[in-house]
């Protein structure tokens, strides 16, 4: 099983500065298999990110991820209100799906 | 439009069973995997389950094998998840997830979820 640790826990910025988050792998993955969610309050998860750096339909190129083997990134450029949520990283590519704990968020 | 619909969360005791439903529209259900993932309470998410396009291939979480059953019925777009022998750690709000065509693939499309409670 693939074990992804986020970081940092939260992340708290104001309105235009850039947000890095982090996930790292217990094992080398295939970069094809990592997908990012952002979860806003109340709300189900929404895909942003897959083959680690895809961005999914709609999504805004102020969201970009980066990353291969062990360390994935996910970068908000500009921070906007509406940025506020929680970031899940994924690993998927076999019969056991992984979460990584979540970074959240917050605007100043 | 893509549409997951969930359904069947409520109360039950410990012990108890639970069927949750999730009504697909708008693609070709027969087409793609779909899964179950839930949210504990004030906590992240956990791949409970998933099943093949054709039904035929299913895969569970540590914590839920031998006691959830994941099921899906083409005719009628519906993805099912029967939960028996419930625990109060089995608590959380279930989402049913689209997946795409390859295998193992991501979680496209999420439902809004429907919330299970265990307690006596």
């Amino acid at each position: 099983e693939v074990v992804l640790t986020q970081s940092p826990g939260t992340v708290s910025l104001s309105l235009g500065e850039r947000a890095t988050l982090s996930c790292r792998a217990s094992q080398s993955i295939n970069s094809n298999y990592l997908a990012w969610y952002q979860q806003k309050p109340g709300q189900a998860p929404s895909l942003l990110i897959f083959s680690a750096s895809n961005r999914a339909t709609a999504i805004p190129d102020r969201f970009s991820g980066s990353g291969s083997g062990t360390d994935f990134t996910l970068t908000i450029s500009r921070l906007e209100p509406e940025d506020s949520a929680v970031y899940y990283c994924q690993h998927y590519g076999s019969s056991l799906w992984t979460f990584g704990q979540g970074t959240k968020v917050e605007i100043k | 439009e893509v549409q997951l619909l969930d359904s069947g969360g409520g109360l039950v005791q410990p012990g108890g069973s639970l069927r949750l439903s999730c009504a697909a529209s708008g693609f070709t259900f027969s087409d793609y995997a779909m899964s179950w993932v839930r949210q504990a309470p004030g906590t992240g998410l956990e791949w409970v389950s998933a099943i093949s396009a054709s039904g035929y291939g299913t895969y569970y979480g540590d914590s839920v094998k031998g006691r959830f059953t994941i099921s899906r019925d083409n005719s009628k777009n519906t993805l099912f998840l029967q939960m028996t022998s419930l625990r109060a750690e089995d608590t959380a709000v279930y989402y049913c997830a689209k997946m795409g065509p390859i295998p193992y693939d991501f979680f496209h499309i999420w439902g809004q979820g429907t919330m299970v409670t265990v307690s006596s």
